[in-house]
């Protein structure tokens, strides 16, 4: 079976500054991995996912994430964070033919300070 | 146009008693899912329909019920309401045939408070 682990549950960060979030996998078959991100008070909303080709994953908001096989991570960055940054962030993992049975990490708070 | 609706978005109600959700997709998608998400915020998927066929059923107590009537609606209803059945539940809906690389767009959710 697969699982997600999300190395830090509350990252505080200063407005402008860089952040990053990591994520780590295991699996023993192909998986692919993705980023969600909630707001306060809403639904999940897709930020980005790997599926194969290229490592370096580009999202939206200004976020990227690299699929690093050899250490299973697929850690998610942005080079300089908005105070509308703040939100929970989670990492999910899917099996390639589970029907889109996603299987969540336990979520990065990211604060955003001015 | 909301693309994944839910309704309600809160629900009280004391223990025991009988409640549904539904949830409704304009997206023209086939895949439809239920996520439970703990005070903790950790989201668990609970179960999903294709085409009003449930295509997966995880581990969840058989008072929960699933009913898709049609492929944009997937309705939940919850029997004998327990206090360990508050959370936050989200639908989900995705054009999804058996690859799992779509992405999943979600409602805004429903917070159940049993009392």
């Amino acid at each position: 079976a697969q699982s997600v682990t999300q190395l830090d549950s509350q990252v505080p960060v200063f407005e402008e500054a860089p952040v990053e979030l990591r994520c780590n996998y295991s699996s023993s078959v192909s998986v692919y991995l993705f980023w969600y991100v909630q707001y306060p008070n809403q639904g999940l909303q897709l930020l980005l996912k790997y599926l194969s080709g290229s490592t370096l994953v580009k999202g939206i908001n200004g976020f990227e994430a690299e699929f690093n096989k050899s250490q299973t991570s697929f850690h998610l960055r942005k080079p300089s964070v908005h105070i509308s940054d703040t939100a929970e962030y989670f990492c999910a993992v899917t099996l390639t033919d589970s029907w889109g049975k996603l299987q969540f990490g336990a979520g990065t708070q990211v604060v955003v300070t001015p | 146009d909301t693309a994944v609706s839910q309704t309600p978005k809160y629900l009280v109600t004391q223990m025991g008693n009988d409640k549904s959700i539904k949830c409704e997709q304009n997206l023209g998608h086939d895949t439809m899912y239920w996520y439970k998400q703990d005070s903790k915020k950790f989201l668990k998927i609970m179960f999903s329909y294709n085409n009003k066929e449930l295509i997966i059923n995880e581990t969840v107590p058989n008072r929960f019920s699933p009913k898709s009537p049609d492929k944009a609606h997937l309705n939940l209803h919850i029997n004998s309401l327990e206090l360990g059945d508050s959370a936050v539940y989200f639908c989900a809906s995705s054009q999804e045939t058996s690859g799992g690389a779509d992405t999943q767009y979600f409602g805004p959710g429903t917070r159940l408070t049993v009392l």
